[in-house]
């Protein structure tokens, strides 16, 4: 079956701009995830949905970080008013629950210029 | 704050030995998962072993882990170029879910041919 998708795979934006990121989690999965991981670094959470609520978003690095999911399946996170520190790759992951194992997209390799 | 830290953070090897990788963490876990990242991809789960488990085996894999000492250890046997790649560790609490999953910085994993 289908995976993790995530979309765009690469977007390059100018420093200022919004971007919306997108990830389509694997169907019937209703924990989601997403992550960020600098170069050659770890993975830094952002934030965990449990059907469409986030009980926890003090992951997100700023107030210009959101991030929604709408009927329990498809997620966006957007960042506002980009800034150069924001490149990175931002990784989504569903799973079929808290502490089962994550199943991840390929990731959204974001540069800002 | 991380919660997972993998040791070492690189390792070179010669195609045929065994690597080991290390992880250690600070509080009460649910389960210890182990992912490996090829070079711009998205992690792959490899093993998860529960908190009431001290060892766990697939294929040439081989996890154990020590709640007293809270730490757990990735040993793959007859290593081979294809094993090269960063791998994880990641902790799923004991208290649930609301800060997700905490992955390490990853220990680095070349296999010379």
């Amino acid at each position: 079956g289908a995976g993790v998708s995530q979309s765009p795979s690469n977007k390059v934006t100018e420093k200022g701009k919004d971007v919306e990121l997108r990830c389509d989690p694997i169907s019937g999965h209703t924990a989601l995830y997403w992550y960020r991981q600098s170069l050659g670094q770890g993975l830094e959470f952002l934030i965990y949905f449990q059907g469409n609520s986030a009980p926890d978003k003090s992951g997100l690095p700023s107030d210009r970080f959101s991030a929604e999911r709408t009927g329990g399946s498809v997620s966006t996170l957007t960042i506002q008013r980009t800034q150069q520190e924001d490149s990175a790759v931002y990784l989504c992951a569903s799973s079929l629950g808290y502490s089962f194992f994550l199943h991840f997209g390929n990731g959204t390799r974001l540069t800002v210029t | 704050s991380q919660q997972g830290e993998e040791d070492p953070q690189a390792l070179s090897i010669q195609e045929g030995e065994n690597a080991t990788m290390n992880c250690s963490y600070k509080t009460s876990i649910n389960n210890l998962q182990w992912y490996r990242q090829n070079s711009g991809r998205g992690l792959v789960h490899l093993i998860l072993i529960r908190s009431n488990e001290r060892e766990k085996h697939s294929g040439r894999l081989r996890v154990t882990l020590d709640t007293s000492k809270k730490s757990s250890s990735l040993l793959i046997t007859a290593s081979r170029a294809a094993d090269t790649a960063s791998y994880f560790c990641a902790t799923a609490l004991s208290g649930g879910g609301a800060d997700g999953l905490t992955f390490g910085k990853g220990t680095h994993l070349i296999i010379q041919p």
